[in-house]
């Protein structure tokens, strides 16, 4: 039983385009994150929500749109798709804890490429 | 501006010895102090971390050393087992939101 799952896995898509990722989690965590990795292969974080309020916002272009319907669930969409968002995004939970130690559940990765 | 820094992309290491992985962060700030494995088409999974009031910290074959007046830590795997064989991030965190500061990754091949 997957804990934390993306669809899709992969997406292939053209410039211009509108494409949504989608995540679960089935563990009970009340924040998730979408975290984006690129060719350098650089793991950043992008957005955090927690119980589906946006607490963090790391100055990603406004053509990615988190949406949180429920704590469970956290999608991507992205707008006017462009190369240089071609990459693998991973989508991570965690349990809000009084010590945040760090440690993230991630989900397989989806990766976008843009032709 | 790269906070968490790992200059080794690569290393290789015969079965049964030990690998030691390197790290190096410029933020005061962090306090929690983590590794993080992957695997080829699965995402990170958590190994390891270290608070940043101890200086070491182990669990089976795995164990982190923190350096902090040297803002470095360390993963020492002994002994190393092919499969092992993954690639390993080093991350930091700085507590409030668990916004983890990621490493590029140093991808470790365990030859049998």
């Amino acid at each position: 039983d997957t804990a934390v799952s993306q669809t899709p896995k992969y997406l292939v898509t053209q410039m211009g385009n509108d494409k949504s990722i989608k995540c679960e989690q089935n563990l009970g965590h009340d924040t998730m994150y979408w975290y984006k990795q690129d060719s350098k292969k650089f793991l950043k974080i992008m957005f955090s929500y927690n119980n589906k309020e946006l607490i963090i916002n790391e100055t990603v272009p406004n053509r990615f749109s988190p949406k949180s319907p429920d704590k469970a669930h956290l999608n991507l969409h992205i707008n006017s798709l462009e190369l240089g968002d071609s990459a693998v995004y991973f989508c991570a939970s965690s349990r809000l804890q009084p010590t945040n130690t760090g440690e993230l559940f991630f989900g397989e990765g989806s990766r976008l490429t843009v032709l | 501006d790269q906070q968490v820094k790992q200059n080794s992309p690569s290393l290789s290491v015969q079965e049964g010895r030990i690998s030691i992985l390197n790290c190096d962060y410029t933020n005061s700030m962090f306090d929690y102090f983590l590794w993080y494995k992957k695997y080829p088409a699965e995402g990170p999974t958590f190994l390891i971390s270290i608070s940043s009031i101890k200086d070491k910290n182990e669990d089976g074959r795995f164990t982190v050393f923190l350096n902090k007046s040297a803002k470095h830590l360390s993963l020492h795997i002994v002994p190393s087992q092919p499969g092992d064989s993954a690639v390993y991030f080093c991350a930091a965190n700085s507590g409030g939101y668990q916004k983890v500061t990621f490493g590029t990754g140093t991808k470790l091949q365990v030859i049998p």
